[in-house]
């Protein structure tokens, strides 16, 4: 089973409107974080925003947020008045386990968001 | 602004030949990834250092496949006699003990 789904191969958006990323995970584990991370054309993977599993507020960070519904095991973000330069792909990632032996990261297969001027 | 930084960003190379790519890690990170991603795909994860030690290899990671740390600083991830399945973008991330890890931009190996 895949342990983090997106289901959303691409997405558009209008400039300045808001848009949701899906993302649903699969895990055993009590403890763990889940990522989302933006790669423009260039190949950079850059952090945007972390949930940890026992975090009881959704996380934010200035435009994004997180929806995360721990029962549901979704972790979806929010990106708020959408700007032309957040055209990219965007992946969510989880790190299973607690202690030292959480470090790497499964990642979904991507949305490429569009944003229309 | 000190980054991850990842040397070369493009490499071709015939089937066949080794290849070397460097990456040079936040300094105050003591953990360094090296992960795979072929087209379309999200990462994949292939070995993880903490400090100078090699913790975890991926079953990814063949016996053409070495990666360094010397002295816990910069990494090196040679790969030996390579083929067209190679193809693919080489990233290397580095972070502190649990915190996020920062990416760099990548290293785009194609195998003719």
């Amino acid at each position: 089973a895949q342990k983090i789904t997106q289901t959303q191969p691409g997405m558009f958006v209008q400039e300045k409107e808001a848009v949701t990323l899906d993302c649903t995970y699969d895990t055993s584990d009590q403890s763990y974080g889940l990522f989302w991370y933006k790669q423009p054309s260039s190949g950079e993977m850059i952090f945007l925003i972390y949930q940890g599993s026992y975090d009881e507020q959704n996380a934010t960070e200035g435009r994004y947020s997180l929806n995360f519904q721990k029962a549901r095991k979704s972790a979806n973000l929010v990106i708020s008045a959408s700007q032309l330069g957040d055209s990219a792909m965007y992946f969510c990632a989880m790190r299973e386990g607690g202690g030292g032996s959480n470090y790497k990261l499964t990642f979904g297969k991507g949305t490429l968001l569009t944003v229309n001027p | 602004d000190t980054g991850v930084s990842q040397d070369p960003r493009h490499k071709i190379t015939k089937r066949g030949q080794n290849v070397t790519f460097r990456c040079d890690p936040i300094s105050e990170h003591n953990r360094l990834y090296w992960y795979r991603q072929t087209l379309g795909q999200g990462p994949e994860f292939l070995t993880y250092f903490q400090n100078e030690a090699q913790l975890e290899k991926s079953r990814l990671l063949s016996d053409r496949f070495s990666a360094e740390r010397p002295k816990g600083s910069f990494s090196t991830l040679e790969i030996q006699r390579t083929e067209q399945g190679d193809s693919a973008m080489y990233l290397c991330a580095s972070s502190l003990l649990r915190r996020e890890a920062f990416f760099g931009q990548g290293t785009r190996l194609t195998v003719v």
